[in-house]
């Protein structure tokens, strides 16, 4: 299977603690999102990778958020100091290298604060 | 700000029927609209992708439209099967922050046997 894959897919964790989230999207995609979803929402957009570079960051990143793609391949959602309002779906997306080109959605990692 | 609604949240119809999904947006300076399905506790899916230029786009059972002008698209789904039940969700990507995606918050949709 060479669609997108995310680890861990389940994730529990105590109030306090940092945990990190690993994306490999499709390999020749270039693009790479990072959303978070809750309970009867559509996803909210995060971040997103163009490479290596990253070009945009949400207001809801807060400064315990950091994403990181160092060679443009996979890419890793640290969050610092969890709180349960982080408990959510984090879903990881990629794309070609063009605006217009459909997004492809791996299968998240849901993450318990407790 | 772009904000993207979909109504109904849910719909329930029996099976075999032809049915509509709708969803509008508040800024109409996009490149694309996609509508994707996420079963529960899943990822989601890509169904169809409509660009800026284009009215309609068409797979199988799926047809959406983009009437870009009024803010809207539809999804019609022909012949309902009860393996279609799913939540249905657009999303409509900016030309001024083309990486983002901005995301309604779906409908549910449950095909009866």
């Amino acid at each position: 299977d060479t669609g997108v894959s995310q680890d861990p897919r389940h994730k529990i964790t105590k109030r306090g603690q940092n945990v990190t989230f690993r994306c490999d999207p499709i390999s020749e995609h270039n693009r790479l999102y990072w959303y978070r979803q809750t309970l009867g929402q559509g996803p909210e957009f995060l971040t997103y990778f163009q490479n290596e570079a990253q070009l945009e960051k949400s207001r809801l990143l807060s400064d315990r958020f950091s994403a990181e793609r160092p060679k443009g391949s996979f890419s890793t959602l640290e969050i610092q100091r969890t709180e349960q309002g982080d408990s959510a779906m984090y879903l990881c997306a990629s794309s070609l290298d063009h605006s217009t080109d459909t997004q492809y959605f791996g299968p998240g990692t849901r993450l318990t604060v407790l | 700000k772009q904000e993207v609604t979909q109504i109904p949240a849910a719909l329930s119809v029996p099976e075999g029927e032809n049915l509509v999904l709708n969803c509008s947006f508040t800024d109409s300076a996009i490149y694309n609209l996609q509508w994707f399905r996420q079963d529960p506790g899943k990822g989601l899916t890509s169904l169809l992708l409509i660009q800026s230029s284009q009215r309609e786009q068409t797979s199988g059972r799926l047809n959406a439209s983009l009437d870009k002008s009024s803010g809207r698209s539809t999804l019609y789904i022909a012949a309902s099967q009860p393996g279609d039940s799913a939540t249905y969700l657009c999303a409509v990507r900016q030309r001024t922050n083309a990486g983002k995606s901005t995301f309604g918050d779906g409908t549910t949709l449950t095909v009866k046997p």
